[in-house]
């Protein structure tokens, strides 16, 4: 399977602080991506990055991949409230298939 | 920018209708898909389409489902005899390429069998 499984399924921290969310999936992939969906809408592409790369940034986004480990980080550093959301990682392969997600929960 | 849009955003309907759920994909993107996600579950993966054929298809996307692109812009989903257990978020997708491009997803339509 290229789902990808994110940890932890829950995270609630205070606005301003770092969100720290993780994906782990199982065979070898060309990229990976992040997705983020706020309650009830559809999913929003955040940021790819490609095999080879080992870190990406993308203004408060910043995503790092051990293809050695098989694992991904996504880190949103000073959050906000609008962060609120769901975040799934996916790699895909014919399509994309995707996990439980992590639900971040931002209190003001 | 570009979006995907889906029509109607909610559409409420008896057990049994036939349904068609409607979405226009980004102009020059040539990857169609369609999504499922059932109330507090995951997003899950009913079909692909492309060049006016299934690519893809997922055990739940059995013969009460049909997928049409009728025109150069339209893409459909039809559910022929909707079950109850048929309600949930529809989400449409499209890409530009396959096997590792982004996807862009509509706002869902919400499908609730009474």
């Amino acid at each position: 399977s290229q789902q990808g499984e994110e940890d932890p399924q829950a995270l609630s921290i205070q606005e301003g602080e770092n969100a720290t969310m993780n994906c782990s999936y199982k065979t070898s992939i060309n990229n990976l991506q992040w997705y983020r969906q706020n309650s009830g809408r559809g999913l929003v592409h955040l940021i790819l990055i490609r095999s080879n790369e080992r870190e990406k940034h993308s203004g408060r986004l910043r995503v790092t991949l051990d293809t050695s480990k098989k694992s991904s980080s996504l880190l949103i550093t000073a959050s906000r409230a609008a962060d609120t959301a769901s975040y799934f990682c996916a790699t895909p392969s014919t399509k994309l298939v995707f996990g439980q997600g992590t639900r971040l929960t931002i209190n003001p | 920018e570009p979006e995907v849009t889906q029509t109607p955003s909610h559409q409420v309907t008896q057990m049994g209708q036939e349904v068609i759920l409607r979405c226009v994909p980004i102009s020059n993107h040539l990857y169609f898909y369609w999504y499922r996600q059932i109330l507090g579950q995951k997003v899950e993966f009913l079909v692909s389409f492309y060049n006016n054929e299934i690519s893809e298809k997922s055990e739940i996307f059995d013969d009460q489902f049909s997928v049409e692109r009728p025109d150069g812009s339209n893409f459909t989903l039809k559910i022929r005899s909707t079950k109850l257990e048929d309600s949930a978020m529809y989400f449409c997708a499209s890409s530009y390429t396959s096997g590792g491009g982004e996807l862009f997803f509509g706002e869902g339509s919400r499908l609730t069998v009474l």
